[in-house]
């Protein structure tokens, strides 16, 4: 089935590690982005990026990494862990132009990491 | 300031009843789009509907509306007929900057939700 693709569900991490949480579409969007949802807060915007090669910061990117080297895939990566990225991670594409903004972002099923 | 604003942070309503979920936005774009999404525990993300700022009609999309009220800037989610499965999270959302000129925008700015609970 078309969609975005996640990978891991679940990790627990230890203070000062690092890891990358992958994230693949196949319905060949131009945007995809990064959010972390936190209790009370909503889904903030970590990085995004508007086409292969392209990436930009969005609120909230200290600590996190991304590149985009095909229309693909898009990882997000943890420098060094800390328990303050203890959140749900999601990633989320779309199409680009104006007209076709309509059908909304599409998000993966989220990463649940822990920090220790 | 907040770009947008949720202040329901809880709701119940009964099974069968309709209920309104209020959401108001702040942009200076005349050219944006609004979205609701909803996030059932198991924590997906299912899109629901979409308004854009330039439609003049109000959005449906079966049991869900979207009463849009561009000049007080509000977009409130109205589900009618409530359902037990319509226990979830729901986030109101913008993404600003659609004209031609700002290349179709990309970023999406969510609300922090109302948590819908339905009542037998």
């Amino acid at each position: 089935n078309a969609g975005v693709t996640q990978t891991p569900k679940f990790q627990v991490l230890k203070t000062g590690q690092s890891m990358t949480l992958q994230c693949a579409q196949d319905m060949n969007h131009e945007y995809m982005s990064w959010y972390r949802q936190d209790p009370g807060m909503g889904l903030r915007l970590i990085h995004y990026s508007v086409g292969a090669g392209i990436t930009d910061q969005g609120e909230v990117p200290n600590g996190y990494n991304v590149s985009r080297s095909t229309t693909e895939d898009f990882p997000l990566r943890l420098l060094s862990a800390a328990p303050s990225q203890t959140s749900v991670y999601f990633c989320a594409s779309s199409y680009s132009g104006s007209g076709l903004v309509r059908y909304g972002y599409t998000f993966g099923s989220g990463t649940r990491l822990t920090v220790v | 300031a907040q770009k947008i604003t949720q202040t329901q942070p809880g709701m119940f309503v009964q099974e069968k009843e309709a209920v309104t979920l209020d959401c108001t936005y702040d942009t200076s774009d005349q050219s944006y789009g609004l979205f609701w999404y909803k996030q059932p525990s198991s924590g997906e993300m299912i899109f629901l509907i979409y308004q854009g700022s330039y439609d003049e009609q109000n959005a449906t999309e079966g049991r869900y509306s979207l009463n849009f009220q561009k000049a007080r800037k509000s977009a409130n989610l109205v589900i009618s007929a409530s359902q037990l499965g319509d226990s979830a999270m729901y986030f109101c959302a913008m993404r600003e900057g659609l004209g031609v000129l700002t290349g179709g925008g990309n970023k999406l700015t969510f609300g922090t939700g109302t948590q819908l609970k339905v009542e037998l």
